[in-house]
């Protein structure tokens, strides 16, 4: 089994909401990790959970606050966001977080409107 | 700085013959490179992988080539199919604690 799910899988949303995504695997993977993509370009890299502890914070700014409540969850808190922040979210997981061997696995994503 | 690159956009092919889709990196500490397919509103899947140790490695009709001198991988696609029509990410990592660097993309339509 190499599923990750993603809910919701639509979300629309105002400047002014609080709404979270949530991504849950039940591989065992230790490293997991939130991405956002915009349409014709790669995954972006937002950040990166080891062992539930953040490791990675790619310069996200604050309205975005991820939380690793155990090994198999990952959420991301979105608050205050704009209109630039639709994309899709990707969650990913992966055994260890690099390195030889070690393949990251992705869920199908949240589709993320701001209004 | 893009250490990953995949330098044609998009890319073509009839149904039945072969697909090559290219990736170059300019990181020669990358030891793990993988291929993903995405279609549209979707995330990524995983395809195939090599490791820096090998120069090839095969899965059914997928292949990848590494070669580590020129920095270039890529992935061969024999015989294309409709259904794989779709943008293909190459990705490579080095060591633990790190991140996958992502390249940027081809789009590969296949032509019945």
């Amino acid at each position: 089994d190499t599923e990750v799910t993603q809910t919701p899988k639509h979300l629309v949303m105002g400047m002014t909401n609080k709404k979270s995504l949530k991504c849950e695997q039940h591989m065992g993977h230790r490293a997991m990790y939130w991405y956002k993509q915009k349409a014709k370009k790669p995954p972006e890299l937002m950040f990166v959970y080891s062992y539930e502890k953040l490791s990675i914070n790619e310069s996200v700014p604050s309205r975005f606050s991820p939380e690793c409540p155990n090994s198999s969850l990952l959420n991301l808190h979105l608050h205050a966001l704009q209109p630039e922040d639709s994309a899709l979210y990707l969650c990913a997981s992966s055994d260890e977080s690099g390195g030889a061997g070690v393949t990251q696995y992705f869920g199908p994503g949240t589709r993320l409107t701001v209004l | 700085d893009q250490q990953v690159k995949q330098n044609s956009p998009s890319l073509s092919v009839q149904e039945g013959r072969i697909s090559i889709l290219n990736c170059d990196y300019t990181n020669s500490m990358f030891d793990y490179f993988l291929w993903y397919k995405k279609y549209p509103a979707e995330g990524p899947t995983f395809l195939i992988s090599i490791s820096s140790i090998k120069d090839k490695n095969e899965d059914g009709r997928f292949t990848v080539f590494l070669n580590k001198s020129a920095k270039h991988l890529s992935l061969h696609i024999v015989p294309s199919q409709p259904g794989d029509s779709a943008v293909y990410f190459c990705a490579a990592s080095y060591g633990a604690g790190n991140q996958f660097y992502f390249g940027t993309g081809t789009s590969l339509t296949v032509i019945p």
